[in-house]
């Protein structure tokens, strides 16, 4: 059973342009979570979203960020603009419905330069 | 605002020692703790604990939730160099709200 999917795991952008970051969730996991740790902090939660919906995204700057999950294929973290800022590592986690442990992939860890 | 702080922050013994993480909690609507283990990738899922009193096993780690006193423990007996990490505790809130909210992490070095 394949875990959690993220790619690219390294993404290099200059500022100003556009980064896409993919998650294939766990078989059978239709939950899709995402959490950035920036450099020497914590993971912080950004987005939950289910297939076609987005169920809280609390977490996710107004701005520049968006998040989607569709009905076939990975759910897809995007930030326009990108600033230096940005750069982080950025953390997707699946479950099989709410209140489960969630599981998390390896990461895609942006750079901005 | 919900609060996790976990103890201590750095911890350094050598193989073969056992040791306890603390972790404490104030949070508003709990349902859940969890203990993750995170290496130089992604955080590995460990425990999820619901219940006070309820001691949870795997292999040499184990975890037990006390809710009254809002706090919970990892042990982790024999340690051995592969469980150098940092150690997570996250909390989960009741129904409706599920993001995670990571503690601080304990910084665990074993040493040869």
């Amino acid at each position: 059973n394949a875990g959690v999917m993220q790619n690219p795991r390294h993404l290099v952008r200059r500022r100003g342009q556009e980064a896409r970051l993919r998650c294939s969730p766990m078989k059978g996991h239709s939950h899709v979570y995402w959490y950035r740790q920036l450099p020497e902090e914590g993971l912080k939660f950004m987005v939950y979203l289910q297939k076609e919906n987005i169920i809280d995204e609390s977490g996710m700057p107004k701005e520049r960020f968006s998040a989607e999950f569709p009905k076939e294929g990975p759910s897809i973290l995007r930030i326009q603009q990108v600033v230096r800022g940005d750069s982080a590592a950025y953390f997707c986690a699946s479950s099989p419905g709410r209140g489960y442990e969630q599981y998390f992939g390896p990461g895609t860890r942006l750079t901005v330069t | 605002e919900d609060k996790v702080v976990q103890s201590p922050l750095s911890l350094v013994v050598h193989e073969g020692d056992t040791v306890t993480l603390n972790c404490s909690y104030e949070v508003t609507n709990f349902r859940s703790l969890l203990w993750y283990k995170q290496e130089k990738k992604a955080p590995t899922f460990l425990f999820m604990l619901t219940s006070s009193g309820i001691e949870k096993k795997s292999g040499r780690l184990s975890s037990i939730l006390d809710k009254k006193e809002l706090f919970s423990i990892l042990n982790i007996t024999a340690t051995q160099t592969g469980d150098s990490a940092i150690y997570l505790c996250v909390f989960l809130a009741g129904f409706g709200n599920e993001k995670l909210t990571f503690g601080t992490g304990t910084r665990l070095t074993i040493i040869p």
